[in-house]
């Protein structure tokens, strides 16, 4: 079983301030995904990497895949109110289920 | 096009009764999943399946739990005399017929079941 392990568990923040969440693991993965996850409701899929290195953009966030693809980050620059929510990294098994990390939940204050 | 629909969106059960989840998948998709969150802990997978067959079920409890996803119809989760311990959020995710690593699952609302 991959075990993933999500870093910091809670992070609250003021709005304007940066902050990088991490997900790490003993493990090899061919990808990993990050997902938001709102109250109420399904977690949604961010992005996914795939190659070793690679950097995505997504607006405000950046995702970075480890050189030997076994952890990730995600790093927010300038947080806004509307960042808050659960943030979860997960990975697909060779069966094509996804293990997730524990989370890491974000709150940015106005 | 219509995301993965999931009802109810709550249910509430008493210790003993029978719980049943529905997921209807996005139009097109042929593989669904469902997922169990406790409370203060992740998201685990429970079970994949495709149209009448259960292609993995290694995340489900041996007892009382079981998953179908017929023909016709959408998926059911059913959790037979439910027990407190089975209050969670259960999320049914799908996806079409993809290989490689870039898979993508979406995840519908999810259902919260109480166990008084």
């Amino acid at each position: 079983t991959q075990l993933l392990e999500q870093s910091p568990q809670f992070l609250s923040i003021q709005e304007g301030e940066n902050l990088t969440v991490y997900c790490n693991s003993s493990s090899v993965f061919s990808s990993l995904q990050w997902y938001r996850q709102e109250p109420g409701e399904g977690p949604v899929l961010l992005v996914t990497v795939v190659t070793g290195g690679e950097v995505k953009k997504l607006k405000r966030l950046t995702f970075q895949f480890g050189d030997a693809r076994k952890d990730s980050s995600l790093h927010i620059t300038a947080a806004q109110p509307g960042d808050t929510g659960l943030y979860l990294c997960a990975a697909l098994g060779t069966a094509r289920q996804l293990t997730f990390g524990s989370g890491t939940q974000l709150t940015v204050l106005p | 096009n219509a995301g993965v629909m999931q009802n109810p969106r709550h249910l509430v059960r008493r210790r003993g009764q029978e719980a049943r989840l529905r997921c209807s998948p996005m139009k097109g998709h042929s593989h669904v999943y469902w997922y169990r969150q406790l409370p203060e802990e992740g998201l685990k997978f429970m079970v994949y399946l495709q149209k009448e067959n259960i292609i993995d079920e290694s995340g489900m409890p041996k007892e009382r739990f079981s998953a179908e996803f017929p023909k016709e119809g959408p998926s059911i989760l059913r959790i037979q005399q439910v027990v407190r311990g089975d209050s969670a959020a259960y999320f049914c995710a799908s996806s079409p017929w993809v290989t490689g690593s870039r898979d993508t699952q979406y995840f519908g609302p999810g259902t919260r079941l109480t166990v008084l």
